[in-house]
């Protein structure tokens, strides 16, 4: 299995500018989840996905966010209008087993420069 | 809220000698805990965890951790650390209720000095 995938695996961009990050979860996976991490804040899961249904995004910063989950193999995390306070390292992670008790998969990340 | 405490920053431990990573942890109920490796420009690992059953779990790489009800600890532990082993070490809860919310500490790094 080929893992998580998540690209680009670094993007900088300029303030104002429109970012998308893409993740694709391990086949079979029911869960996807978005997370962000910083080294003021750690790990902040930001929203999670159940057969493509979005259960809890509380953790979303602001409306500058937004994720969507078209189908079970593919979601994104898009922020519009980027800023530097965005600048983090992004992770999608994936699992297969109804809470509580399951691991999570994560994916390499996704490095957001934003200047 | 359930929440995880990771009180060192650093842990530095010499090649060879017993490594200790410390995690406390707070939930409503019963804990579901975790503990995940992060090798620099990485996504985070599974390693181990506790369910429930025997207090002692032993997972990937020889690491194994103690879950302490009383103490409401789950630290990290391995006999004999490898300069490999240095990476940051994240301890995770869920609470029993259904919440699919994994709550991370802040990471410990651990530095193996050969």
């Amino acid at each position: 299995d080929a893992g998580v995938i998540q690209s680009p695996r670094h993007e900088v961009t300029e303030m104002g500018q429109e970012v998308t990050l893409r993740c694709k979860p391990i086949s079979g996976h029911d869960y996807l989840f978005w997370y962000r991490q910083t080294m003021m804040r750690g790990l902040e899961l930001l929203i999670y996905f159940n057969n493509n249904v979005p259960i809890d995004d509380s953790g979303m910063p602001e409306d500058r966010f937004s994720a969507k989950m078209p189908n079970a193999s593919f979601s994104t995390l898009k922020i519009q209008p980027s800023e530097p306070r965005d600048s983090a390292v992004y992770f999608c992670a994936s699992n297969d087993y109804p809470a509580p008790t399951g691991e999570l998969f994560f994916g390499e990340g996704s490095r957001l420069t934003v200047l | 809220a359930q929440s995880v405490a990771q009180p060192e920053d650093q842990v530095n431990v010499a090649e060879g000698n017993p490594l200790t990573v410390k995690c406390t942890y707070s939930v409503s109920g019963n804990p579901y805990l975790f503990w995940y490796v992060q090798y620099p420009n990485r996504g985070l690992q599974f390693l181990l965890k506790y369910i429930t059953g025997d207090n002692l779990v032993k997972g990937s790489y020889g690491f194994e951790a103690e879950f302490n009800k009383s103490q409401t600890s789950f630290h990290l532990k391995k006999p004999s650390a490898l300069v490999s082993d240095s990476a940051l070490y994240f301890c995770a809860v869920r609470d029993y209720y259904g919440n699919n919310r994994l709550a991370f500490g802040k990471g410990n790094q651990v530095v193996v000095i050969p």
